[in-house]
């Protein structure tokens, strides 16, 4: 069955540092989603994907975010300079249609110190 | 503010036994309606999806929506300890998935 995946599933990361976030989505999905969730706390939305193009974000994803699909198969979300508070475990999502049932990934854990 | 609001457990029910799961959402305009499944330190797994009015059955789970007291369950019949998870209600209007804080449910064997 496909899935989606996730790279890496772990990264520790000091303050003001880019981070890379990859994911590739399920090949024939053309939606594509970025959320987070901080321990013990909502799954939140960050941004979607269509078309190469952002379609939707969020007021977390602010001018530190950016996210990208460098090729037919890969989708990357990068932060430019780190907080401690963008510790976090960020789940990329896939689906077929625009807000639809949406698949996702195993996550990445990303440790700001 | 969109929101989506659920009870957050635990829920414990005997293993076999029926659970029951419900989920508000104020967003009158919210038109999809999502169940996902989240083990302790695991992704959302996608459970069910409702778009109508009514239940809707996929083996052990039925989803079941009323728009009119903007309300979602979700039932689980004969309950199995590896069922003992969070389950995370979302809803959506056309928007970005809105998700509740999920009520954590422990099927006592």
């Amino acid at each position: 069955e496909p899935e989606v995946t996730q790279t890496p599933s772990h990264q520790v990361t000091q303050m003001g540092q880019e981070v890379i976030l990859r994911c590739v989505p399920i090949s024939n999905h053309l939606y594509f989603y970025w959320y987070r969730q901080i321990l013990g706390q909502k799954v939140e939305f960050l941004v979607s994907f269509y078309n190469n193009e952002i379609s939707e974000k969020s007021e977390i994803f602010d001018d530190q975010f950016s996210v990208e699909r460098p090729d037919g198969s890969n989708f990357t979300l990068k932060i430019r300079s780190t907080k401690l508070e963008d510790s976090a475990m960020y789940f990329c999502a896939s689906g077929t249609g625009v807000w639809d049932e949406q698949y996702f990934g195993p996550g990445t854990r990303l440790t700001v110190t | 503010q969109k929101e989506v609001e659920q009870n957050s457990g635990p829920l414990s029910v005997p293993e076999g036994a029926i659970a029951s799961l419900n989920c508000t959402y104020s967003d009158r305009g919210s038109q999809s309606f999502f169940w996902y499944r989240q083990y302790s330190g695991k992704s959302p797994e996608l459970i069910m999806s409702i778009y109508s009015n009514g239940d809707k059955e996929d083996g052990r789970f039925t989803a079941q929506l009323n728009k009119a007291s903007q309300y979602v369950s979700l039932l689980i019949r004969d309950s199995q300890p590896s069922d003992s998870a969070t389950y995370l209600c979302a809803a959506s209007g056309n928007t970005p998935l809105v998700f509740g804080k999920g009520t954590r449910l422990s099927v006592i064997a």
